[in-house]
């Protein structure tokens, strides 16, 4: 299966408000509510910040915010601060027990 | 808690295979698949496959079949991938990654390196 298509960079100020897409298929992303997002900062292993497209689990700040919509996922970043400055990856369960993650989206924050 | 150790760093010539470990603990270990995902230098996420460790029955992705195995011992709690015929492309970071009940990988390794070199 292909890659999930994500923007290779984004960029917002402190205070903004940012969004990242994650375009897929109808065979992942548009067949499944089960596309995750996940934070890497450099040098460390990523780090789960949404699940099933909307959920934030334990301990997640609430200015992470996922929605999906037909073949498109997208992770919304408000109030955008120093610290979000990292690489985000979507990824989608694609059915018959695969997975499939985007090719990543350098963010950083100006 | 949960915590996923995975076995240090290795080192391989071209040619050769590798197999990197990963141990679970803090939970039910044959509760949840266990999911294998590489990163090459500079580069992004690539999922290679799962394993569930309840009854070893596998996953992998079209790339990889046929080069690479998991396994898993249950008495240990430790699941391990093995990539064979390894070539310098091969370089990366491997991730284990425990697969979330919301088909997510909720939490991770903290990555083993292996470097392929002549």
């Amino acid at each position: 299966q292909s890659a999930l298509t994500q923007p290779a960079s984004v960029s917002g100020s402190p205070g903004q408000s940012i969004t990242i897409s994650c375009s897929g298929t109808y065979s992942d992303v548009g067949s499944h509510n089960l596309v995750s997002w996940y934070q890497q900062h450099p040098g460390n292993a990523p780090k789960l910040i949404i699940y099933e497209v909307t959920k934030r689990p334990s301990g997640v700040s609430y200015r992470f915010s996922g929605s999906k919509s037909g073949n498109t996922a997208s992770l919304t970043i408000s109030r955008l601060q120093a610290e979000d400055e990292a690489d985000y990856y979507c990824c989608s369960y694609g059915g018959r027990s695969t997975w499939v993650f985007g090719g990543g989206t350098k963010l950083t924050a100006l | 808690q949960v915590q996923l150790v995975q076995s240090g760093a290795e080192v391989k010539k071209p040619g050769a295979s590798v197999k990197v470990f990963c141990k679970a603990s803090g939970y039910a270990f044959i509760s949840y698949y266990i999911h294998w995902v590489r990163q090459a230098p500079g580069q992004g996420l690539e999922w290679l496959g799962r394993i569930n460790p309840s009854g070893e029955s596998t996953a992998y992705t079209q790339k990889f079949q046929g080069r690479v195995t998991f396994g898993r011992d249950t008495s240990t709690s430790a699941v391990y991938m093995e990539l064979s015929s390894l070539r310098s492309e091969d370089t990366a970071v491997f991730y284990c990654a425990r697969g979330g009940a919301s088909y997510d990988l909720d939490y991770w390794g903290q990555g083993t390196v292996v470097t392929v070199s002549s």
